[in-house]
């Protein structure tokens, strides 16, 4: 059972922008850096953003993050088809001394 | 260019072993973190366990669902990180990412393999 809470899924128009909640506690979000990961259709998940707001090199910077108290939030802006994935949140968890990942979020383009 | 190669998956009854192994090439396998994500059928991803380097310590973590019966291991002079299953229950079908892990302090997993399905069935 995930700890982080995402919403199933989000739709938006192209071109239009999307953001991806990411619900944790002091344990995780409040106490280590959220990292965001993307999971094209069929594909293994990839890293989009680390540190909460870093991106890896070749990552659009259409991609964005950030972070608040317990709470992370993962944009994207000028939605293109190519974006339709499932996106997951991911952070260390103190108290269960592991690795924890978001419960992931479907994007889709109309 | 870092590679990350799993093999080992297969079909395996309950109570069962299997033996994973990730091939790594691209970087300097002794000197990195990695770990194991899994991804059962239709769900969302789920952390495994992690290893440090040996100059870490070579220690490991585990996820409560696994401990006592999954074992992550390294093989520096083979460049390749295996994941011993025993023990196999039903839920534990799934794909199994190989990662590579950066950070001590709020990691994150920078290089993923495609994954090797495991099967747990009678």
């Amino acid at each position: 059972q995930s700890v982080l809470t995402q919403p199933p899924s989000v739709s938006e128009a192209p071109r239009q922008r999307v953001t991806i909640s990411c619900s944790g506690s002091s344990s995780n979000i409040g106490n280590n850096a959220v990292n965001w990961y993307q999971q094209l259709p069929g594909k293994a998940p990839k890293l989009l953003i680390y540190y909460d707001d870093l991106l890896p090199s070749g990552v659009s910077d259409r991609f964005s993050g950030s972070k608040s108290g317990t709470s992370a939030s993962l944009a994207i802006s000028g939605l293109q088809s190519e974006d339709e994935a499932d996106y997951y949140c991911a952070a260390w968890d103190d108290s269960l001394n592991g690795y924890v990942f978001g419960t992931g979020t479907k994007v889709t383009v109309l | 260019e870092v590679q990350l190669v799993e093999s080992g998956g297969g079909l395996v009854k309950p109570g069962g072993s299997l033996r994973l192994s990730c091939a790594a090439s691209g970087f300097t396998f002794s000197n990195a973190w990695m770990s194991w994500v899994r991804q059962a059928p239709g769900k969302g991803l789920e952390w495994v366990g992690r290893i440090k380097s040996k100059t870490d310590g070579g220690t490991t973590d585990y996820a409560a669902p696994v401990k006592g019966r999954f074992t992550i291991s390294r093989d520096d002079s083979k460049n390749t990180l295996y994941l011993q299953m025993n023990s196999l229950k039903t839920e534990d079908t799934a794909v199994y990412y190989c990662t590579t892990v950066v950070g001590a302090t709020s990691p994150y997993h920078d290089y993923w393999g495609q994954g090797t399905l495991v099967t747990v069935s009678s």
